[in-house]
């Protein structure tokens, strides 16, 4: 079995300031382990996943997430928040051999000019 | 490059009314999957398919049919809608490594 807590609901930063979204997630195989973004209404974007090989993790639009595996976390940072940052951000995870991603509840982006 | 469309977009409909919810993906990706967004709890997994013919259920599949006859299509129908079934849809495809999985722009319905 397979679960994901992201730690958070809401999360409200400065411009320029550090993004931190915590993520940790149990699974009782290796896991495969992803951010999505959603914009208000639209899709999941791939922010980005870690497989396999380095555990420092880097995506698009200046993300980063590092995989720890002694803490089961996942969390994502980005230096500097932009206000073009704010959106609804999830964490998911998946087995390896095992194709459908279990999601987290998501946090809340909110980005203070 | 169309990717993966769902439609319709947007729908509303009433309570006991039947409603499918098309999806279609142009990379011919073997994995397609259904999933339901509700405020809280995040995305669940309705119903996925390995591949044409092959379904098996998800976290959430009672209220759901689903069938695959095609590689490219993953109808989702809601055979006797009701208002718990409110959400946004979300269908999503991968190839046979897992690596990523795309996701549609959503459906999202309303029963009244």
């Amino acid at each position: 079995a397979q679960s994901v807590t992201q730690l958070g609901s809401h999360v409200s930063v400065s411009e320029g300031a550090l993004v931190l979204l915590r993520c940790n997630y149990s699974s009782s195989v290796p896991p495969y382990l992803f951010w999505y973004v959603q914009y208000p209404n639209q899709g999941l974007q791939l922010l980005l996943k870690y497989t396999t090989g380095a555990t420092l993790v880097k995506g698009i639009n200046g993300f980063e997430a590092e995989f720890k595996k002694s803490e089961t976390s996942f969390h994502l940072t980005k230096p500097s928040a932009h206000m073009s940052d704010a959106a609804e951000y999830f964490c998911a995870v998946s087995a390896v051999g095992r194709r459908a991603l279990t999601f987290g509840s998501g946090t809340r982006l909110q980005v203070q000019p | 490059d169309a990717g993966i469309t769902q439609s319709p977009r947007y729908k509303i409909t009433e309570t006991g009314r039947q409603v499918t919810l098309m999806c279609h993906q142009t990379w011919s990706h073997s994995y397609m999957f259904w999933y339901r967004q509700d405020l809280g709890h995040g995305l669940r997994l309705i119903y996925y398919s390995a591949a044409a013919d092959i379904t098996d259920k998800g976290e959430v599949p009672d209220g759901y049919v689903v069938s695959r006859s095609k590689t490219e299509n993953f109808p989702l129908t809601l055979e006797s809608a009701t208002r718990s079934q409110t959400s946004v849809y979300f269908c999503a495809s991968s190839d046979s490594s897992g690596n990523t999985i795309y996701f549609g722009e959503g459906s999202w319905l309303t029963v009244v």
